[in-house]
């Protein structure tokens, strides 16, 4: 079965710095991996998406991430982080097209000036 | 084109009672999954609905039901609330066999008092 696991619950960055958010996942098949975010008291926004083609994705809002096979990792990056990036981030694995999502328990990403 | 959306935004039940929540996906969309997101506790998948068939069941006891309409929008019956059933319900939807990520809706917020 597959699984997600999200390193850190929180994340603290200083407006302008690298955004990290860290993510390993576990698979028995190629997986699909996502990553979404969702602000305060909204449902969940689809940053980007990994479907076996190129392994660095670009998202929205500035964001990429990097499918790594060998270390089972697919980390979210941002050069240089904004207030506005203040939300809490999901890693999400699904072993098929069809398949279920499976989402990590969430990074909550914190901007200090 | 118009999002998922969810209905009530929020709900108010006593223990005990029965809870229905709604959801209607985006046009075209068939596959319909429900998320509880409980403080503490991530996503917790559901149901998945798919073609007016449930496909898959997460690890809820049968007090969790649904359905799919031949429109393909979906109801989430919660009977015999707990007071633990408080949580955002998410709903989202997506093209069935596609690689494509979920498209949330805002949830609604349900409040067993």
């Amino acid at each position: 079965a597959q699984s997600v696991t999200q390193l850190g619950s929180h994340v603290s960055v200083s407006e302008g710095a690298l955004v990290l958010l860290r993510c390993n996942y576990s698979s028995s098949v190629p997986p699909y991996l996502f990553w979404y975010v969702q602000y305060p008291n909204q449902g969940l926004q689809l940053l980007l998406k990994y479907t076996s083609a190129a392994t660095l994705v670009k998202g929205i809002n500035g964001f990429e991430a990097e499918f790594k096979k060998s270390e089972t990792s697919f980390h979210l990056t941002k050069p240089s982080a904004h207030m506005s990036d203040a939300a809490e981030y999901f890693c999400a694995v699904s072993e098929g097209r069809g398949d279920k999502i499976i989402f990590g328990k969430g990074t909550r990403l914190h901007i200090l000036p | 084109e118009a999002g998922v959306t969810q209905s009530p935004t929020h709900l108010i039940k006593t223990r005990g009672q029965q809870a229905t929540l709604r959801c209607s996906p985006i046009s075209g969309h068939t596959s319909v999954y429900w998320y509880q997101q409980a403080l503490g506790l991530g996503l917790q998948f559901l149901l998945w609905y798919d073609e007016g068939e449930e496909r898959n069941r997460g690890n809820f006891p049968p007090r969790f039901s649904g359905r799919q309409f031949p429109n393909y929008s979906s109801e989430l019956n919660v009977n015999a609330l707990e007071l633990d059933d408080s949580a955002l319900y998410l709903c989202a939807s997506r093209y069935t066999g596609t690689g494509k990520g979920y498209t949330f809706g805002s949830g609604t917020r349900l409040t067993v008092v």
